[in-house]
């Protein structure tokens, strides 16, 4: 049972453009909610995140924009550079239980020059 | 800040053998640790999560026997591969959480590339 979806599955966006990944969770007690980004061969690395709390979030050219009673949030790269080219994945985890991480299936970005 | 460091990065071995690999978080504590594994083109399996001087929570289907883990320090996690198979081979990444009350985030070590011969 995936509990965080994820879309698309891939992504081929213009230099400067704007890369948008959505993703959707069932689960109303999560309450974190991770992107990451992973390069091939190298571990996730911890891009942005957020909490329910706030609709919106912004560090640099990403953009969490976070839809409570729509459970969905969605990553926006703003001025997308062939550098961005990786694979990105959402995830969401709640405060009580072992507060495990929830991974989307990923979405892997490719910025053309 | 948040460094989590993984030894090996990647390994051969023969199937029949065991294999260990070293999760450290460099400049924090870590109360709990993460073992995941990841197929080519796949999103990360959380394969058992550990707390420092307890035993590991395995996930379902995952082998406890074939998959040891000792989390025996608050910057020291290790995942032993026994008697490993070719179906082992993969990709396997480590995270830690600190011990800051009400801490989410997780760090990512950049992960072992098992492969079995």
């Amino acid at each position: 049972q995936q509990q965080v979806k994820q879309s698309p599955q891939s992504l081929i966006v213009q230099k400067g453009g704007i890369s948008i990944i959505n993703c959707a969770y069932e689960n109303t007690a999560f309450d974190y909610f991770p992107w990451y980004q992973q390069f091939p061969g190298k571990g996730p690395a911890l891009l942005i995140a957020i909490r329910p709390d706030v609709s919106e979030k912004k560090e640099g050219r990403f953009t969490i924009s976070f839809n409570k009673s729509a459970k969905q949030f969605s990553l926006h790269i703003m001025d997308s550079q062939p550098g961005d080219s990786a694979t990105y994945f959402c995830a969401a985890s709640r405060k009580t239980g072992a507060n495990n991480l929830f991974f989307g299936t990923g979405t892997r970005l490719t910025v053309i020059p | 800040g948040a460094v989590v460091s993984q030894h090996p990065s990647r390994v051969i071995c023969k199937s029949g053998t065991s294999v260990k690999i070293e999760c450290r978080s460099l400049d924090f504590q870590a109360t709990t640790m993460f073992w995941y594994r990841q197929f080519p083109k796949q999103s990360l399996m959380l394969m058992a999560t550990s707390n420092e001087g307890s035993k590991a929570t395995y996930e379902q289907g995952v082998e406890k026997d074939k998959f040891l883990i000792n989390h025996a320090s608050l910057t020291l996690s290790t995942l032993t591969v026994t008697s490993a198979h070719p179906e082992d081979s993969s990709f396997y990444i480590c995270s830690a959480r600190g011990t800051r009350e009400g801490s989410y985030e997780q760090y990512f070590g950049p992960g072992t590339r098992l492969t079995v011969t």
